[in-house]
């Protein structure tokens, strides 16, 4: 059964204090491997989209790579408006997407 | 540009009722997507449609139904509602329905069942 796992499910970090959050995955025919940011009643804003191993994407604090059973997105210096729950989801082979239930990070100053 | 836009943003309802949600594309945008996003887990898929046909169906029951219209805005309709239907209702468009198309978000609309 196709399956994505995120941990740790909350983070608390410092103003400044690097960290990874961590998507574990198992799907037949991986089409894509997504991640999205989500503010509290909001909508998931697009972050990334990895399609093979070794693959690496970088924004601002944020950096994401990708193994061929998991995915890593690695954060910066981390900054109070970095709080938010981090979503990953993977694409099978029906273009459909698979989400894990997400990694809460907050940053205090 | 607009992005996607989802009405209404909230809405209270009893049980048994029936719902109409309604998702915009942003322009251009081909496929809708509709997923249910209970509190504290990751959105469940429900619904996709590509130039108004359906191309995907979560593990939702036949209470929930959906179309796309002609200009690719869509409506999903919930039947007899229970309580378990609160939750928060997102919608999705990309341009295409390939691998390398990446969905975008709507606001969502907060459902509220009593």
């Amino acid at each position: 059964e196709d399956q994505v796992t995120q941990s740790p499910e909350a983070l608390r970090l410092q103003e400044g204090e690097s960290s990874s959050l961590n998507c574990s995955y198992t799907v037949s025919g991986l089409r894509g491997l997504f991640w999205y940011r989500q503010d509290p009643g909001k909508g998931p804003e697009f972050l990334f989209t990895l399609y093979s191993a070794g693959e690496e994407k970088e924004k601002e604090r944020l950096k994401a790579t990708l193994t061929k059973k998991e995915s890593f997105l690695h954060i910066t210096a981390p900054k109070p408006e970095d709080s938010a729950t981090y979503l990953c989801a993977v694409q099978d082979s029906n273009y459909q997407l698979i989400w894990g239930a997400g990694t809460k990070l907050i940053i205090k100053p | 540009d607009a992005g996607v836009t989802q009405s209404p943003t909230h809405l209270i309802k009893t049980r048994g009722q029936h719902v109409t949600l309604r998702c915009s594309p942003i322009s251009g945008h081909k496929s809708v997507s509709w997923y249910q996003q209970v509190l504290g887990q990751g959105p469940q898929f429900i619904f996709q449609y590509y130039e108004k046909e359906e191309r995907g169906r979560g593990n939702f029951p036949d209470r929930f139904s959906a179309r796309q219209f002609p200009n690719y805005s869509s409506e999903l309709n919930v039947n007899a509602l229970l309580l378990g239907d609160s939750a928060l209702y997102l919608c999705a468009t990309s341009l295409w329905l390939t691998s390398t198309d990446t969905q975008y978000f709507g606001p969502g609309t907060r459902l509220t069942v009593l």
